[in-house]
């Protein structure tokens, strides 16, 4: 069975650029995050999809940052400009909705984007 | 604002011996706790969880056990084999969805 694609799996790019990340959730999943992990801050949660509504963009950390769920087997996180700060690597998770309230996420397997 | 804390950056153990991982955490109203497992350049898998209102949950070699009083959670590896070689983040949900991660502890099984 295949898990959660996510591509690119890195990036490299320059301050200014448009970067867009993509994700295909699991099939059947109707629950999707995408999740930042750096460093300084560990693994943190941008965005929350329920039904390919965003629920909670709470974490998104600012207007660079725009993430969309056309369908139910797609996903992208964009950020526009880019900056050396949003060198990270983001995941993409998709769940079942009683996966999402017991923690139980199937994660991608990142992309790793560096802005120089 | 850090709820879920694993204060052990790393642990080494001998294949064939217990590795105890350790997680504490803030905030009362966590509703499941769980661990996951991640090798480099792979994403988290979900390894084991457990209810808030358990104090063990065992699956195989895993086991893990909550003191709510305590506000404190234990992963168990018996025994430690090479694969178990990974990053073990401890989690907790809140709010139906909510996912806080610690922040990892490198486990290395020595042959």
């Amino acid at each position: 069975d295949a898990g959660v694609i996510q591509s690119p799996r890195h990036e490299v790019t320059e301050m200014g650029q448009e970067v867009t990340l993509r994700c295909k959730p699991i099939s059947g999943h109707n629950s999707l995050f995408w999740y930042r992990q750096t460093m300084m801050r560990g693994l943190e949660l941008l965005i929350y999809f329920n039904n390919n509504v965003p629920i909670d963009d709470s974490g998104m950390p600012e207007d660079r940052f725009s993430a969309k769920m056309p369908n139910a087997s797609f996903s992208t996180l964009k950020i526009q400009p880019s900056e050396p700060r949003d060198s990270a690597v983001y995941f993409c998770a998709s769940s079942t909705y009683i996966g999402a309230n017991t923690g139980e996420l199937f994660f991608g397997e990142g992309s790793r984007l560096t802005v120089l | 604002d850090q709820q879920v804390k694993q204060n052990s950056p790393s642990l080494s153990v001998q294949e064939g011996r217990i590795s105890i991982l350790n997680c504490d955490y803030t905030n009362s109203m966590f509703d499941y706790f769980l661990w996951y497992k991640k090798y480099p350049a792979e994403g988290p898998t979900f390894l084991i969880s457990i209810s808030s209102i358990k104090d063990k949950n065992e699956d195989g070699r895993f086991t893990v056990f909550l003191n709510k009083s305590a506000k404190h959670l234990s992963l168990h590896i018996v025994p430690s084999q090479p694969g178990d070689s990974a990053v073990y983040f401890c989690a907790a949900v809140v709010n139906d969805y909510k996912l806080s991660f610690g922040a990892g502890t490198t486990v290395t099984v020595r042959a």
